[in-house]
């Protein structure tokens, strides 16, 4: 069985510090993808990034980056110089094979981000 | 193009009835994914449909089910509405289903039932 773990229920920074959301990951399988998404009170998930099991590169793009380490099952999220418009909750998920074709992301609990000006 | 289109928004049911819910896809995909989303259960996978079949049923109960059209287009039915059904329930459209390609999802529809 998959499961995806946010430790953080809860983080509130001050508006331009960097804050980073922890995920953690458990997988049987070889191949597989790792999402990070982000919901903001308007309810819709919002794509943010995501990387298969064999790219280990991490990526900056503007002010996120992201850190994934396959040796510790960790896909870490960082946002450099946060705004009040990154206040949203954010979701680690893991795509695994269902069979027939299916795919079906789990997803961790979420982690609430408040970005206080 | 647009995005993935969900409606209604907002619905308020009473307990025993059955609800349907409606999810269009991106044009072109033929994926087209139901979660559930709760504050005590978090996000989960409801099923899954490809071309107008079912390919992968996540673990509720059978009042809980769905289709899709030719048009790829998806609707989810529950019935018999139990208080514990409220949720907001998010539709995930794709172009195959495969990861590789990620998921767009929409807006999601908020079910209450009283």
């Amino acid at each position: 069985a998959q499961k995806v773990t946010q430790a953080q229920t809860e983080i509130s920074v001050v508006e331009k510090e960097d804050v980073t959301l922890d995920c953690v990951y458990e997988t049987r399988d070889t191949t597989y993808y790792l999402f990070w998404y982000k919901q903001p009170p308007s309810g819709e998930l919002v794509f943010l990034i995501r990387r298969n099991s064999f790219d280990e590169q991490n990526e900056i793009s503007g002010r996120y980056s992201w850190n994934f380490q396959k040796s510790t099952s960790s896909f870490n999220f960082t946002i450099t110089a946060s705004q009040v418009v990154d206040s949203a909750v954010y979701f680690c998920a893991l795509s695994g094979y269902s069979g027939a074709g299916s795919y079906q992301l789990t997803f961790g609990k979420g982690t609430k981000l408040s970005v206080i000006p | 193009k647009a995005g993935v289109t969900q409606t209604p928004r907002y619905l308020i049911k009473t307990r025993g009835q059955q609800v349907t819910l409606s999810c269009s896809p991106i044009s072109g995909h033929r994926s087209v994914s139901w979660y559930q989303q709760t504050p005590g259960q978090g996000l989960q996978f409801l099923f899954e449909y490809f071309s107008e079949t079912q390919r992968n049923k996540g673990n509720f109960p059978g009042r809980f089910s769905g289709r899709q059209f030719s048009n790829s287009r998806s609707e989810m039915n529950v019935s018999t509405l139990e208080l514990g059904d409220s949720a907001l329930y998010l539709c995930a459209s794709s172009s195959t289903g495969s990861s590789i390609y990620g998921y767009t999802f929409g807006s999601g529809t908020r079910l209450t039932v009283v």
